[in-house]
């Protein structure tokens, strides 16, 4: 059984470009969340979408955005990046109900040059 | 808001010992707690899930507690090896909201000496 896998392992980016992450869950597993995590702050929740609806959302600025498609692969999106935006960000997916086991991918380091 | 911490946040023992990583939170309203592993620069690896209404989990030589009207839980690591060594993490899983579903604590980071 294939597990999380995400898409670029590795990013280096200008400050006010923009980014997309992918995010592939486990087959049969409805439910993604994404996090940041850097040194400084540990792992902050971003938001968390179900069948294609955001369900959760993080207290980071509107620059953070995400989406969910029918096949519940997620991408996650970060415009006019800034040098703060440097971080691993990690994707969790898990069947969705509240007693389920999250599985996280291999997450996607981004630097912003 | 729930608050989950880890002491200690490092820890260095000689192979073979046993050890002891501790993790408390605030809200005891929690559907289960989970801890993770996590090597330098890589994801999370899920080690135990205890759900909200059990006692304790285990898995070859670990051993995960949870006392949630005390709001504690441990990782018990029996006979370590150098392999172990890695930062251990663990997570609540909460009602959602702004701090999502899964509220982390800062991670005990272990290293394990031959």
């Amino acid at each position: 059984k294939a597990g999380v896998t995400q898409t670029p392992r590795y990013l280096i980016k200008t400050r006010g470009q923009q980014v997309t992450l992918s995010c592939s869950p486990i087959s049969g597993h409805r439910s993604v969340s994404w996090y940041q995590q850097t040194p400084g702050q540990g792992l902050q929740f971003l938001f968390e979408y179900f069948s294609e609806t955001q369900r959760n959302k993080g207290n980071f600025p509107g620059r953070f955005s995400g989406r969910q498609f029918s096949n519940s692969r997620s991408e996650m999106n970060v415009s006019t990046l800034e040098l703060g935006d440097s971080a691993l960000y990690l994707c969790a997916s898990s069947f969705g109900q509240a007693n389920t086991e999250a599985f996280f991918g291999q997450g996607t380091r981004l630097t912003v040059v | 808001k729930q608050e989950v911490t880890q002491i200690p946040a490092a820890l260095s023992v000689p192979e073979g010992e046993n050890l002891v990583l501790n993790c408390s939170f605030t809200d005891s309203a929690i559907y289960n707690l989970q801890w993770f592993r996590q090597d330098p620069g890589k994801g999370l690896t899920s080690l135990l899930l205890i759900q909200s209404s059990q006692r304790e989990q285990t898995s070859g030589r670990l051993n995960a507690s949870l006392d949630k009207s005390s709001g504690r839980s441990t990782l018990y690591i029996a006979a370590s090896q150098p392999g172990d060594s890695a930062t251990y993490l663990c997570a609540v899983r909460n009602y959602g909201g702004s701090q999502g579903n899964l509220i982390f604590g800062k991670g005990t980071k272990l290293s394990v000496k031959p």
